[in-house]
């Protein structure tokens, strides 16, 4: 695809249910980044990925929060028991490489709501 | 400690007038980037512009125009003749070594802009 794809583009659930997020980077992007905008807190950054593996996952909230990324492509974002304050947008961005010059191209997000 | 401050929260502005979004950060490092990001109501941030820490001159793009003083840490962004396609929520970040094997973007909490017809 020509842009970063986030599925789905909303997500209503329950407080408690498990959730999943997917994230398709840019094709050849090997830098996958994930982020969570939400009222008051602005941008925050979770995990990243560069391939496969995630040497980063400091902004990760909570170990309710998982993700995973196979192939060098699609990522998940999963999040279990989820709490209302779990209530966000989820962005994925991807980069051409991972360095700090390295522009990163954003996803239009999924809007998560638990009830 | 906040690294990027965007003090600004809301501006409005009367369409065809100046406005200049004010950005300030804090980092150790020497080598460090900034960016710009505007991101319009549909909600997918758009990259505006980057900017490293070895290069102070100004730029413009059009409309747009950034300028970058290290002396107070500064990366502030106008907009000339300000349109109604300007109203976004503007994002200034920096891009710095995390400690953790990553370059992390740190945003600012963004200024919505709206330019009223």
């Amino acid at each position: 695809g020509a842009g970063v794809s986030q599925s789905p583009s909303n997500k209503v659930t329950e407080k408690g249910k498990d959730v999943e997020l997917r994230c398709d980077p840019i094709s050849g992007h090997t830098a996958l980044y994930w982020y969570r905008q939400s009222l008051g807190q602005g941008l925050e950054f979770l995990i990243y990925f560069q391939g496969n593996s995630a040497p980063d996952k400091s902004g990760l909230p909570s170990d309710r929060f998982s993700a995973e990324r196979t192939g060098g492509s699609v990522s998940t974002l999963t999040i279990q028991r989820t709490q209302q304050e779990d209530s966000a947008v989820y962005l994925c961005a991807s980069s051409a490489g991972s360095g700090p010059a390295n522009e990163q191209f954003f996803g239009p997000g999924t809007r998560l709501t638990v009830l | 400690a906040q690294k990027v401050t965007q003090a600004q929260t809301e501006i409005s502005v009367v369409e065809k007038e100046d406005v200049t979004l004010d950005c300030v950060y804090e980092t150790r490092d020497t080598t460090y980037y900034l960016f710009w990001y505007k991101q319009p109501p549909s909600g997918e941030l758009v990259f505006l512009i980057r900017r490293n820490s070895f290069d102070e001159q100004n730029e413009i793009s059009g409309r747009y125009s950034w300028n970058f003083q290290k002396s107070t840490s500064s990366f502030n962004f106008t907009i000339t003749a300000s349109q109604v396609v300007d109203s976004a929520v503007y994002f200034c970040a920096l891009s710095e070594y995390s400690g953790a094997g990553s370059y992390q973007l740190t945003f600012g909490k963004g200024t919505k802009l709206s330019v009223i017809p």
